[in-house]
């Protein structure tokens, strides 16, 4: 089944305690993305890539890294969470050219004391 | 960067009613636009989009409308149901490689569908 897979789907952690949100897809997408989510404020861009070792900033990049080593997988790093992290997680994916939908994984919520 | 905005932010109508939902953008150079329906506790999904070269298109009880000039879009559903009820999305995305990929989303609105 074509799909797109985050772990962990939820998460509690501390201050400073560094944590890393795996994402992967299973349809040989080239393009793949983090947004999060936060009530009144819709999705917003965190990272994207557009291929292997290819990743740029979107929107809201501070505090959050990304890496794009293989081309299934986009872990979305956070160094020093800090509470203001706390929020929806998504990761999107879709493939070059062609109709530009955007396939979004379950979702992370993560929640940082 | 691009800007997109949506409204309303709530929309209340009576089963069986039409819904309009509408959005602004910012950067001309956009030409892709979908809208995401996202049901309580679950990811965003698309519904349906259109791109810069095309003025309206429809699937079943949904269309959307696209005026490039005053830059702006609109989402209608007709004769709705209980189960349109959730969190739409508008967003806008000039895309075309070489350039940012993302979307920018709207803020969303909340369609509630009164029995």
């Amino acid at each position: 089944e074509a799909q797109v897979t985050q772990n962990p789907r939820y998460l509690i952690t501390v201050t400073g305690k560094k944590l890393t949100v795996t994402c992967s897809q299973n349809m040989n997408h080239e393009y793949m993305s983090w947004y999060r989510q936060d009530p009144g404020l819709g999705l917003r861009q965190i990272y994207y890539s557009m291929n292997v070792e290819v990743t740029d900033k979107g929107d809201v990049p501070e505090g959050y890294k990304v890496s794009r080593k293989e081309k299934r997988n986009f872990p979305l790093i956070l160094e020093s969470p800090s509470p203001n992290q706390t929020s929806l997680y998504f990761c999107a994916s879709r493939p070059r050219g062609g109709r530009r939908t955007q396939y979004f994984g379950p979702g992370t919520r993560l929640l940082v004391l | 960067g691009e800007n997109v905005e949506q409204h309303p932010s709530t929309l209340s109508v009576q089963e069986g009613d039409s819904a309009v939902i509408k959005c602004t953008y910012s950067d001309s150079a956009s030409n892709y636009f979908p809208w995401y329906k996202q049901e309580l506790g679950k990811r965003p999904q698309l519904i349906i989009d259109i791109r810069s070269n095309v003025g309206e298109k429809k699937d079943q009880r949904i269309a959307v409308t696209l005026n490039k000039t005053a830059k702006h879009f609109s989402l209608h559903i007709t004769e709705t149901q209980p189960e349109d009820s959730a969190v739409y999305f508008c967003a806008a995305s000039i895309g075309g490689g070489g350039g940012a990929d993302g979307l920018t989303f709207g803020k969303g609105t909340h369609l509630i569908i009164q029995p």
